[in-house]
C-alpha cells in the first residue's frame, strides 16, 4: 500500500526562525514521484516542488529547502527565516504510477507569529 | 494564462437537489482528476480521468459521478447530495496520467449540503 505520513499537524514559530517539515512515505514502486503542496488561508493549492525517486540531489529554492533521503523514505521541507506569508497548511504527496492519483498526507499548519 | 478553472466557488444546497461542479483546463491536459478535502483526513480522490471518454474511480467515489465529453472539461455531479458531501472540492490536471507529472489544481469549491 502507498501512504504518505505527515506526523506534526501543527508548528509554531516565530518569524525567522528555521522550520521543518516531516514527510514520511510509503511505496513498493521502484520509480515514484513526490511532491509538496503549499495551501494558504485562501484554500487555493500551490505546487512547490516534485522530485523523482532516483534523484536524491537536495534541493534549495530560495528560503526553501527539501532533504530527500530514500534510506530512510523521508522528503522534508525547510523554510529557513521564516515569514508570517509562510502560514499555511503544507502538504506531502506521492504520486502513484497505476493511477496517477496523488496520495496526500494529513498536512502540517504552519503558523509563523511576528 | 495558464489555468484550471471551477464553478461555483461556493454552493449551498439542500439535501437531494442535483448538483454540478464544473472543471475546465486550458493546458490541453490529458489527466483530470477531482479530490475532495476534509479535516484531518487531507485530500482523497473521488475520480480521475486519463483521457477523453476513459474515467474511473478514485478511493471515495459513492454519491458522485463525472463526464468527460471534451478534454478540457471534467464536472463532478451529485444526483443527491447529502450532508456527508459537505466538503471543499478540489479539480486537478496534469499533461499526463504518469507519475512524473505535476498536478496543478483549481481554485477549490467550498460545498455545504443542509
Amino acid at each position: 500500500a502507498q501512504k504518505v505520513t505527515q506526523a506534526q499537524t501543527e508548528i509554531s514559530v516565530v518569524e525567522k526562525e528555521d522550520v521543518t517539515l516531516d514527510c514520511v512515505y510509503e511505496t513498493r514502486d521502484t520509480t515514484y514521484y513526490l511532491f509538496w503542496y503549499k495551501q494558504p488561508p485562501s484554500g487555493e493549492l500551490v505546487f512547490l516542488i516534485r522530485r523523482n525517486s532516483f534523484d536524491e540531489q537536495n534541493e534549495i529554492s530560495g528560503r526553501y529547502s527539501w532533504n530527500f533521503q530514500k534510506s530512510t523514505s523521508s522528503f522534508n521541507f525547510t523554510i529557513t527565516a521564516s515569514q508570517v506569508v509562510d502560514s499555511a497548511v503544507y502538504f506531502c504527496a506521492l504520486r502513484s504510477s497505476n493511477t496517477g492519483k496523488l496520495i496526500f498526507g494529513q498536512g502540517t499548519t504552519l503558523q509563523v507569529k511576528p | 494564462e495558464a489555468q484550471v478553472t471551477q464553478n461555483p466557488r461556493y454552493l449551498i444546497t439542500v439535501t437531494g437537489k442535483k448538483l454540478t461542479v464544473t472543471c475546465s483546463q486550458n493546458m490541453n491536459h490529458e489527466y483530470m482528476s477531482w479530490y475532495r478535502q476534509d479535516p484531518g483526513l487531507g485530500l482523497r480522490q473521488i475520480y480521475y480521468s486519463m483521457n477523453v471518454e476513459v474515467t474511473d474511480k478514485g478511493d471515495v467515489p459513492e454519491g458522485y459521478k463525472v463526464s468527460r465529453k471534451e478534454k478540457r472539461n471534467f464536472p463532478l455531479i451529485l444526483e443527491s447530495p447529502s450532508p456527508n458531501q459537505t466538503s471543499l472540492y478540489f479539480c486537478a490536471s496534469s499533461f499526463e496520467g504518469t507519475h512524473t507529472d505535476t498536478q496543478y489544481f483549481g481554485p477549490g469549491t467550498r460545498l455545504t449540503v443542509l
